[in-house]
């Protein structure tokens, strides 16, 4: 059973139409992350959540936001999306700072 | 800052070979390094964490070393089968947190 869940898998917006990606945990782990992952790079963290607790990693734009309302729901807000954000978007959960990482199938998004 | 390298980016192999992915980090104050298998379009599955203080970790046909000194780690995947083709990457995380991956490496098993 997916225990890190991303909805929806593809996203399609238009060039500076905000959109909002969402992430679901069945872990009850403390700590949620956001990644982008451009084709064949590397994933690049974009914030995480210490429970309540957000981190902006500093090279972040300010374009990218998150919101986490519960410990099991977090989203991802890109308030006006550029051909550049075209990506994918990874979410993951750790019980703890430094425990394994379980990541979601991720959403692809697209830019029109 | 933290610099995470993978040699070679792909790797084609016969299937029943053993082979060696290779990472390099820059920064030896880590706290842990963890490997990950990532399919076509899909998320990442995590492999093997090694904590800082440890040598190597095992799991089945795979094996993770870990040298903090000269900031290298090598998954050594033994007798390896088409359904082990995949991109490898592997991440460091230094205490704040901060987890830092790799580009990966294709590998291909042929059959």
């Amino acid at each position: 059973d997916a225990m890190v869940i991303q909805n929806p898998r593809y996203q399609v917006t238009q060039f500076g139409k905000p959109v909002t990606l969402s992430c679901s945990q069945t872990l009850n782990h403390n700590v949620m992350y956001w990644y982008q992952q451009k084709s064949s790079q590397a994933p690049k963290l974009l914030f995480h959540y210490y429970d309540k607790d957000f981190n902006n990693e500093a090279d972040t734009p300010d374009n990218f936001q998150s919101r986490r309302p519960n410990t099991s729901f977090c989203f991802l807000d890109i308030r006006s999306p550029g051909l550049g954000d075209a990506a994918m978007y990874l979410c993951a959960t750790s019980r703890e700072t430094g425990s394994p990482q379980h990541f979601g199938d991720g959403t692809r998004l697209s830019i029109l | 800052k933290q610099e995470v390298t993978q040699i070679p980016a792909a790797l084609s192999v016969p299937e029943g070979e053993n082979l060696v992915l290779n990472c390099s980090f820059t920064d030896s104050a880590i706290y842990n390094l963890q490997w990950f298998r990532q399919d076509p379009g899909k998320g990442l599955t995590s492999l093997l964490l090694i904590q800082s203080s440890q040598r190597e970790q095992t799991s089945g046909r795979l094996n993770a070393s870990l040298d903090k000194s000269s900031g290298r780690s090598t998954l050594y995947i033994a007798a390896s089968q088409p359904g082990d083709s995949a991109t490898y990457l592997c991440a460091v995380t230094r205490e704040t947190n901060d987890m830092r991956f790799g580009a990966g490496t294709r590998l291909t098993v042929k059959p």
